[in-house]
This record gives structure tokens, C-alpha cells and sequence, in this order.
């Protein structure tokens, strides 16, 4: 089965401070899909980034960057130089290749960036 | 226009009514699902369609029934509301759409449906 978790409830930090959410996960595939989405006040779900098991590489889009390590399990993500626009809740997701494009849910952490 | 579209986007009922809400794409997509939001437990799967006449139970699909109208429709009705589901529903597609290709196994979510069950 698989499982994601988001350790980190509620992240409180200070206007361009660097700020790493974390995530780890649990599948017993061997192609799976990492994603993390982004959900500001407004309530809506945007997609961010997607990342399949069999590409490691670490990305980085303008302030954004993520860490996949398959061997921890984890793919992390942070923003440098944070801004009150980044305030959301951030939720990373799995996707095993077995189960169709079923996306299982991390709980969800909740970024606030105070100016 | 928004790629994925929910009616209502708020509704408030009553213990026992039944009611539907709603979901259009113009992704092209193949695959859409019903996911339900309630703080702390991030997004739960309901249930999630193939194709029209694919359908199929997610990890919470009790009191929930649903039906694929059309390739770009998906509808998710509440047979009897009950306060404890009350929440934010999402509608999300994904597939091989017929204008992004490398969407394949990406979900795209709607804006989402406000339920408060009184």
C-alpha cells in the first residue's frame, strides 16, 4: 500500500528566509510518481512539479527546488528567499504505476511566510 | 476559461436531501476522479473513472455514488447528506489530453465545491 507523510503540520518563518518542506513516502513499486501541489488561501489545487522514480535528479524552477532521494524515501521540497505570496498549504502525493494515476495524499503542511 | 469546472462552487443542505455536484473538463482528458478535503487528512480518493464506462470505488466511497456522463463529464451524488460530510470536494482529470501529451498521470484539479451538511 502505499502511503505518504508530511511530518511538518505548520511552518512559521520570516520573509526571504530559505524554507524546506519535507516529505517521505512508502510504495512497494518499482515505477511510481512524486508530486507536490500547492494550495493557497483561494482553496484551489495547483500542480507544481512531477517526478517519476526512474529520474533522480534534483530541479529547480526560479526560487522553487526539489530533492528526490529514493534512498530515504523522501523528495523535499524548498523555497529560497521566501515571499507572503508563498503562503499555502503544500501537499506532496504518490502514485504508483499499479494503481492507475491514483494519487495518495501527504496530510499537508501549512506554510506561513510572515513579512 | 478554467480547464476543469465545478457546480456548485458552495452549497449548504440539509441532513437527509440528496445532491449532485458536478464536473466539466476540456483538458481531453480520460480520467477523472472525486477527491474530499477535511483539515489535517489532506485529499481522500472517492472515486475515479477510466474511461465512460469505467467506474471505480476509492478509499472512502460509502454514501457516495457516482456517474461518467460523457467523457468530459463526472458527477458525484450524495444519495442522503449527513453532517460528516460535510467538506471540500475536488474533481480532478488526467490522461493523454488531446492538446498535452506529456500530461499523462497528472492531475489537474477544479476549483473545488464547498459542502456544508447542516
Amino acid at each position: 500500500a502505499q502511503k505518504v507523510t508530511q511530518a511538518q503540520t505548520e511552518i512559521s518563518v520570516v520573509e526571504k528566509e530559505d524554507v524546506t518542506l519535507d516529505c517521505v513516502y512508502e510504495t512497494r513499486d518499482t515505477t511510481y510518481y512524486l508530486f507536490w501541489y500547492k494550495q493557497p488561501p483561494s482553496g484551489e489545487l495547483v500542480f507544481l512539479i512531477r517526478r517519476n522514480s526512474f529520474d533522480e535528479q534534483n530541479e529547480i524552477s526560479g526560487r522553487y527546488s526539489w530533492n528526490f532521494q529514493k534512498s530515504t524515501s523522501s523528495f523535499n521540497f524548498t523555497i529560497t528567499a521566501s515571499q507572503v505570496v508563498d503562503s499555502a498549504v503544500y501537499f506532496c502525493a504518490l502514485s504508483e504505476e499499479t494503481s492507475g494515476s491514483r494519487l495518495t495524499f501527504g496530510e499537508g503542511t501549512q506554510l506561513t511566510v510572515n513579512p | 476559461d478554467a480547464d476543469v469546472t465545478q457546480t456548485p462552487r458552495n452549497r449548504i443542505t440539509k441532513t437527509g436531501k440528496r445532491i449532485m455536484l458536478e464536473c466539466s473538463q476540456t483538458k481531453g482528458h480520460d480520467r477523472m476522479y472525486w477527491y474530499r478535503q477535511d483539515p489535517g487528512l489532506g485529499l481522500r480518493l472517492i472515486y475515479y473513472s477510466f474511461d465512460v464506462k469505467d467506474i471505480n470505488k476509492g478509499e472512502i466511497s460509502d454514501g457516495y455514488s457516482v456517474s461518467r456522463q460523457a467523457q468530459a463529464k463526472f458527477s458525484l451524488s450524495l444519495e442522503s447528506a449527513i453532517p460528516n460530510q460535510t467538506a471540500l470536494y475536488f474533481c480532478a482529470t488526467s490522461g493523454s489530453g488531446l492538446a498535452d501529451i506529456t500530461s499523462t498521470d497528472t492531475q489537474y484539479f477544479g476549483p473545488g465545491t464547498r459542502l456544508t451538511v447542516l
